[in-house]
């Protein structure tokens, strides 16, 4: 089955700065990544996803790149916000298959401070 | 429109009991997963239905079972709690057959076995 490594496992920045985070995906059938923010006692939200035929998408101060080859896909935040602090989780599935259900990573907790 | 519900939201139960947790997708929504979340192996599938009929099912024993109802409502089961099930049971729905609309998150039920 489809396994999703995640790094850092925590992350600290500055206001302002930007922040990545990265993931791997095993199976090469995946083509669906979503990303999520949970905030401290709130439920996952989804931010933004991209799908195997794009190898990037932006939406304001967030952006998602994708490496299909390399199998792996990476979260963009630039000029941080305070706010942006969370649990963020990504995610892969196989949208056209039938084990429908996304593979989460362990999570990336962000910090950024003031 | 309503979001997805989770009832309860927070659980004390005692070993070797049961407990049974409720979730009522966004309207229209066929598709319910549910996923538990702790602190060390982030958010693990545990079963996903659709149309009243489980699709998947991950990696957890027999004592976690689930069942979907007509309407889409969703419950799940813990039979003989151990104080390993203590975690936050999350159900996501979707308006697809598949996952390439990725989820929207419950609350969750914080369940705690003492």
């Amino acid at each position: 089955g489809e396994n999703v490594e995640q790094h850092p496992s925590t992350l600290s920045v500055q206001e302002g700065d930007s922040a990545v985070i990265k993931c791997t995906y095993s199976d090469s059938a995946s083509n669906y990544f979503p990303w999520y923010k949970q905030e401290l006692g709130k439920r996952p939200q989804l931010i933004i996803d991209i799908r195997s035929n794009v190898g990037e998408k932006k939406d304001q101060r967030i952006a998602v790149t994708l490496n299909k080859t390399a199998k792996h896909f990476s979260l963009h935040i630039t000029e941080t916000q305070p706010e942006d602090s969370a649990v963020y989780f990504c995610a892969a599935s196989n949208s056209g298959g039938s084990n429908y259900k996304l593979t989460f990573g362990k999570g990336t907790l962000l910090t950024v401070n003031p | 429109k309503a979001g997805v519900t989770q009832t309860p939201r927070y659980l004390i139960k005692t070993r070797g009991q049961q407990v049974t947790l409720s979730c009522s997708p966004i309207s229209g929504h066929r598709s319910v997963s549910w996923y538990q979340q702790t602190p060390g192996q982030g958010l693990q599938f545990l079963f996903e239905y659709f149309s009243e009929t489980q699709r998947n099912k991950g990696n957890f024993p027999g004592r976690f079972s689930g069942r979907q109802f007509s309407n889409s409502r969703s419950e799940m089961n813990v039979s003989t709690l151990e104080l390993g099930d203590s975690a936050l049971y999350l159900c996501a729905s979707s308006p697809s057959t598949t996952t390439r609309y990725g989820y929207t998150f419950g609350s969750g039920t914080r369940l705690t076995v003492v």
